[in-house]
């Protein structure tokens, strides 16, 4: 069975500093991972995949298959960067498994 | 383009009622997802619309049933509401069956009383 993990509800960090959300999945067969994002009073909408390995917004996020994680990083953060952040995995068929999302606050 | 669009955007009903979800996907889209979003957690997908067939379900009830027309578009009907089926119901679009990359509308909060 398919399952994500996101073990943090809430993230609250400084302007500035680094911020790392935790991801962690479960798949029998070749994952295809993505983190999406949701700002405040918008929709859902896809931040970045791990497919297409570039930075969106500053974040970049690694498949590691050994410890079978797709953390999200951000190496300063930003105000505009609080945000409710979801990983998902999908299937070959497009059914994406979302994890229960991670809160993000960056305080000034 | 307007990308994809719901409605109604709020939904009062009552348990026991029925209620229909309406989905208009991206312009060129042909797939559609539907997701339910309850409060603090992460979105759960429903089934997914291809064709205008049925081809892929979560674990929901018969109670879950929908339908796409020719244009695409597609709506989500629930029966026999239960005060649990409160949610923010999403609709996803995706250029075509298999794609990775969903377009997600904004959408319908409802509420069961």
């Amino acid at each position: 069975a398919q399952r994500v993990t996101q073990p943090e509800k809430l993230l609250s960090v400084f302007k500035g500093a680094p911020v790392e959300l935790k991801c962690n999945y479960s798949y029998s067969g070749s994952p295809e991972l993505f983190w999406y994002v949701q700002y405040s009073r918008q929709r859902l909408q896809l931040l970045l995949r791990h497919i297409s390995r570039e930075s969106i917004k500053g974040f970049t996020a690694d498949l590691n298959k050994g410890e079978t994680s797709f953390h999200l990083k951000k190496p300063f953060a930003q105000e505009e960067d609080s945000a409710m952040y979801y990983c998902a995995l999908s299937d070959s068929w497009g059914k994406l498994q979302f994890g229960a999302g991670t809160q993000v606050v960056v305080t000034p | 383009d307007a990308g994809v669009t719901q409605s109604p955007t709020h939904l009062i009903k009552t348990r026991g009622q029925q209620v229909t979800l309406r989905c208009s996907p991206k312009s060129g889209h042909d797939t559609v997802s539907w997701y339910q979003q309850a409060l603090g957690q992460g979105p759960q997908f429903i089934f997914q619309y291809y064709e205008e067939e049925e081809r892929q379900r979560g674990n929901f009830p018969d109670r879950f049933s929908g339908h796409q027309f020719p244009n695409y578009s597609s709506e989500l009907n629930v029966n026999a509401l239960l005060l649990g089926d409160s949610a923010l119901y999403l609709c996803a679009s995706s250029l075509t069956q298999g794609s990775y990359e969903q377009y997600f509308g904004p959408g319908t909060r409802l509420t069961v009383t």
